[in-house]
């Protein structure tokens, strides 16, 4: 079984700060994604990650893909109150299971306080 | 374009009753996957279907079931309602089934179990 970890599961943080998001696995995924979700809406996909080492600039968001491939992070510079929402990292399977299943992590809660 | 639509986006049922969960796919679209996403949690992979055949089923009790139509749209089928059964249902489509091809979630059916 292929299991993501994430964290932290809470962060609560005023404007203007940085923080980091941490998404870990024993196992190898061929490709990371992490999505982000509002209350009462399906997860929006920010970025997919799939070659190990590879890093993602999205404005003031940075993803990074681990070497093995077996975690990833996400990094928000200078944090703004739209930032806040549930972020999701999600795994796609590789060999051996259904080629689309995404396995995801626990989700981190980010409230980011003007 | 449309994104991926689902209905009902509420319903709400007793214990031991059937329910019937439906998705449309962005136009174009080919491949439909259903997820479960309990309060607090990342959503969790159920069924994944592609030119109408199943192509992938996560760890779920086979009261559980689901179909896609010659038109790409599925139904998602849960029997035996229990009280665990409460979630946010969530269905996304992918042009195919490719590892790392993106998935665009729906917002979701909200189903309670009373």
């Amino acid at each position: 079984t292929q299991l993501l970890e994430q964290s932290p599961q809470f962060l609560s943080i005023q404007e203007g700060e940085n923080l980091t998001v941490y998404c870990n696995s024993s196992s190898v995924f061929s490709s990371l994604q992490w999505y982000r979700q509002e209350p009462g809406e399906g997860p929006v996909l920010l970025v997919t990650v799939v070659t190990g080492g590879e890093v993602k600039k999205l404005k003031r968001l940075t993803f990074q893909f681990g070497d093995a491939r077996k975690d990833s992070s996400l990094h928000i510079t200078a944090a703004q109150p739209g930032d806040t929402g549930l972020y999701l990292c999600a795994g796609a399977g590789a060999g051996g299971t259904s080629y689309g299943k995404l396995t995801f992590g626990q989700g981190t809660i980010l409230t980011v306080h003007p | 374009d449309a994104g991926v639509t689902q209905s009902p986006t509420h319903l709400i049922k007793t214990r031991g009753q059937h329910v019937t969960l439906r998705c449309s796919p962005i136009s174009g679209h080919k491949s439909v996957s259903w997820y479960q996403q309990v309060l607090g949690q990342g959503p969790q992979f159920i069924f994944q279907y592609y030119e109408k055949e199943e192509r992938g089923r996560g760890n779920f009790p086979d009261r559980f079931s689901a179909r896609q139509f010659p038109n790409y749209s599925s139904e998602l089928n849960v029997n035996a309602l229990l009280l665990g059964d409460s979630a946010l249902y969530l269905c996304a489509s992918s042009i195919w089934t490719g590892i790392n091809q993106p998935q665009h979630f729906g917002d979701g059916t909200r189903l309670s179990i009373l």
